[in-house]
């Protein structure tokens, strides 16, 4: 199975400054991997597919980089409604396995 | 496009349960779909897979206990959970097959 290994497990930031989420994948997988946004009490939203396919909806300050095995999603100017946890997640091979995720938290 | 699960609830240890996926807004027999968990406090956990021809795809934690099946007639996705444990209470959600529209997920709890 493919690992997924994110970092920082948490991250606090102050609204408007810029931040970088790593993903790690344990062996190349192309670009076959998608970010997710999960605020308390919800189900995951699609943010980011194909490490920097943009979503329809999703605002323009969410951006997502890498290839093989590391990957970046980028959020330029957090903004307070983007305090949550943030997953990856490979579709290169089954089983489909996610990250751990990150905390981005208020400073 | 609406998945709406259901079937949750309070369950014993080694007893059963079935999950089901309502969908709509969508054309369901041509899309594969998974079901995917969140244990309390914890990160996603895939579950399995089903794809539009009903191959099936396990996670090994739930290999020979759960089945996945759909109905394409009723537009709805099933999961049955056999000889239940308490590592598997977690919300469940269904999910299409790129991950794109989620259920709000139907929470599970194992326990005596």
């Amino acid at each position: 199975d493919i690992v997924l290994t994110q970092s920082p497990a948490t991250l606090s930031v102050t609204p408007g400054e810029s931040v970088s989420l790593s993903c790690r994948a344990s062996q190349g997988i192309s670009t076959s991997i998608h970010w997710y946004q999960q605020k308390s009490n919800e189900s995951p939203r699609l943010l980011i597919k194909y490490a920097s396919q943009s979503i329809s909806g999703i605002p323009s300050r969410f951006s997502g980089s890498g290839s093989g095995t590391d990957f970046t999603l980028s959020i330029n100017r957090v903004e307070s409604e983007d305090f949550s946890v943030y997953y990856c997640q490979q579709s290169y091979s089954l089983p489909r396995t996610f990250g751990s995720g990150t905390k981005l938290e208020i400073k | 496009v609406q998945l709406v699960e259901s079937g949750g609830g309070l369950v014993q240890p080694g007893k059963s349960l079935k999950l089901s996926c309502s969908a709509s807004g969508f054309t369901f027999s041509s899309y594969g779909m998974h079901w995917i968990r969140q244990a309390p406090g914890k990160g996603l956990d895939w579950v399995a897979y089903i794809s539009s021809s009903s191959g099936t795809v396990y996670a090994d934690a739930v290999k020979g206990r759960f089945t996945i099946s759909r109905d394409n007639a009723k537009n709805t996705l099933y999961l049955q959970l056999n000889s239940l444990k308490s590592e598997d209470t977690a919300i469940y959600y269904c999910a299409r097959a790129y991950f794109d529209f989620w259920g709000p997920g139907t929470m599970v709890t194992v326990s005596s």
